[in-house]
């Protein structure tokens, strides 16, 4: 079965400062990798999504992840946080009948 | 561009009761999933839908189920409510063609309390 684990289910930073959110995987296959974004009350937006091609993948609003097999890890960084990143992240991995296993999240916290 | 719609955005239950929640897909899109997510963890997979049929299911009992419509709407249904289902489910549709590296587009969930 294929997991993954979000290491600090909370982070807090500076405005302007680093982000970095970590996850790792456990995987028997080849993974795909995701990470999403809750803000408060909302349903969960896709942020970025690794799918064997580049290990290096960017997506929206500023984040990227790298995907590193010998560290089985897929973490998330920005270099400059916003305010407006204050969120709930979650890293996903999906398995072959279809089910996306999600970590336990990380709250981000972005202190003025 | 309308997106996934889930309905109703809260509910309140006591424990044994049934409850019905139900999801618009976004459109064009003939798969839907369905997801539980506890206060303070991340989603789990409850099952997915396409084409009306279900195409894998997570680690939940049979008083979870569900239905996807022609119009590729779904419901799900928790029989004999528990006080641990108490959560936010969320449905997510994706476009035809999916593959499991396909993105999945997330409706706000509704919150379920079982009291």
């Amino acid at each position: 079965a294929q997991s993954v684990t979000q290491l600090g289910s909370h982070v807090s930073v500076s405005e302007g400062a680093l982000v970095l959110l970590r996850c790792n995987y456990s995987s028997s296959v080849p993974p795909y990798l995701f990470w999403y974004v809750q803000y408060p009350n909302q349903g969960l937006q896709l942020l970025l999504k690794y799918t064997s091609a580049a290990t290096l993948v960017k997506g929206i609003n500023g984040f990227e992840a790298e995907f590193k097999k010998s560290e089985t890890s897929f973490h998330l960084t920005k270099p400059s946080a916003h305010m407006s990143d204050a969120a709930e992240y979650f890293c996903a991995v999906t398995s072959n009948n279809n089910d996306m296993r999600f970590g336990a999240g990380t709250r981000l916290t972005v202190k003025p | 561009e309308t997106g996934v719609t889930q309905s109703p955005t809260h509910l309140i239950k006591t424990r044994g009761q049934q409850v019905t929640l139900r999801c618009s897909s976004q459109s064009g899109h003939n798969t839907v999933s369905w997801y539980q997510q506890a206060l303070g963890q991340g989603p789990q997979f409850i099952f997915q839908y396409y084409r009306e049929e279900e195409n894998g299911r997570g680690n939940f009992p049979p008083r979870f189920s569900g239905l996807q419509f022609p119009n590729y709407s779904s419901e799900l249904n928790v029989n004999a409510l528990e006080l641990d289902d108490s959560a936010l489910y969320l449905c997510a549709s994706s476009p035809p063609g999916s593959t499991r590296t396909d993105t999945q587009y997330f409706g706000p969930g509704t919150r379920l309390t079982v009291l």
